[in-house]
Parts: structure tokens; sequence; C-alpha cells
């Protein structure tokens, strides 16, 4: 079944550094989800990529999906403390069996130090 | 966008009692709902697939008599801790999904936190 593996695990940035955030996948991805959440609380959706090549933002995180879709990262330009939670990639496939599920990637915790 | 909600938003129980978790999509019908659970400082595991109407399809190393799922109607889905212990305490997401295909949006619930003592 497919795999969704995010480096780094964790991560801590001074406040206005930049960083990224990997997503690998051990499948072809047909679409890729980009969430932030704090533990205890729910997701909060940053942005979806479909296409091979695909790049989007929002104020100031960009993701990207590679040509081949099997990685994506996100990028945080000029850190701040709100940025600060944990990042999941997210992905749907369909089963051999037929059926459909939605995995995560392993997560990254990212803490921003003002 | 779609809402769904969960509920309870947190539950306390005595170890041995089950405990009832409700996933609800609010304006929208959902064909298939998911349950993940969720530790400290880790990612949310996916633990079982539920489609309207039919059994569960757990994911393995979860236990299906533990963790009973009821998808009784397009609209809500429960997922019933068992004999709950303090190892099940966790944060428990659903989500839920209204069609087919790889490109359909998932809604997430809020979030239960559960905890066993």
């Amino acid at each position: 079944s497919q795999e969704l593996e995010q480096s780094p695990q964790s991560l801590i940035v001074q406040e206005g550094k930049n960083l990224t955030i990997n997503c690998t996948s051990s499948k072809t991805l047909y679409g890729l989800y980009w969430y932030k959440q704090k533990y205890g609380e729910g997701l909060i959706f940053l942005m979806m990529l479909q296409k091979g090549g695909e790049e989007k933002s929002h104020e100031k995180i960009t993701a990207k999906l590679d040509e081949k879709k099997q990685q994506s990262s996100l990028h945080i330009t000029a850190s701040q403390p709100s940025h600060a939670g944990i990042y999941l990639c997210g992905a749907g496939e369909d089963t051999t069996s037929g059926t459909y599920k939605y995995i995560f990637g392993t997560g990254t915790r990212l803490k921003v130090l003002a | 966008g779609a809402v769904v909600s969960q509920h309870p938003s947190w539950v306390i129980c005595k170890s041995g009692t089950s405990v009832k978790i409700e996933c609800r999509s609010l304006d929208f019908q959902a064909t298939t709902m998911f349950w993940y659970r969720q530790f400290p400082k880790q990612s949310l595991m996916l633990m079982a697939t539920s489609n309207e109407g039919s059994k569960a399809t757990y994911e393995q190393g979860v236990e299906k008599d533990k963790f009973l799922i009821n998808h009784a109607s397009l609209t809500l889905s429960t997922l019933t801790v068992t004999s709950a212990h303090p190892e099940d305490s966790s944060f428990y997401i659903c989500s839920a999904r209204t069609g087919q295909g790889a490109y359909n949006e998932q809604f997430f619930g809020p979030g239960t936190r559960l905890t066993v003592l």
C-alpha cells in the first residue's frame, strides 16, 4: 500500500528564516494535500496539488508537486511563530481490493523561535 | 465548505468502560467516512474506513472487536471504544468523503480527545 514519508521529522528555526518540508510517496500521487495541525486540534487545510509540476502559494507558504508526482515540497518564507505546528501531507489511493483509503504522511513538527 | 462535526470534543472515562464517538456530516451526504487516531508528537494513523450500510474495513493491527464502527446513515458514523484502557487515550479524528475518485475532497472533523483513567 502507499506510504508517505516526510522529512525532516522536526524542525526548529529562528523567526524570519525560510524552511522546506518534503513529502515523498511510494506510489504516484493523484492528489496531494497539505495540512497544518496542533496536537489535540483539528486540521487546517493549506492547499491541494494535482498536476505534475504544479505550484501553489498562499501567503508565505508555497507548495510544489514534482513532475513525476511522487514528491511534494512545502516552503515557508520568512517564518513566524504563528507557523509553528505539525505539518502533514495527505493523499488518497484506490487499493487493489477496489476500496479507497486516505492516509497521512509521517508529519513534521515545526517550532519557530521568536 | 462542507462541515463535519464530532461529538464529544473530549471525554474522560474509567478503565473498562465503553465510549462512543459520533461523526456527522452536517450539510452533505458522506459515502465514505474514515477514522484516525493520533498520539502526541505523531501523525494521524488510519484506523478504518467505513461505507454507509456495509462493514468497516480495518487497517492492519487495529482490533475490530475493540473499535466498533457503525456507518448507519449517509451522515453519521460512530466509533465505539469498548472496554477502554489507558493506552487507548488518544486524539480521534474522523473525515468524510462525498463521492468517488482520487480527487474527491475529504472533510475533517475537529477531533475528540479521549482520556482513559
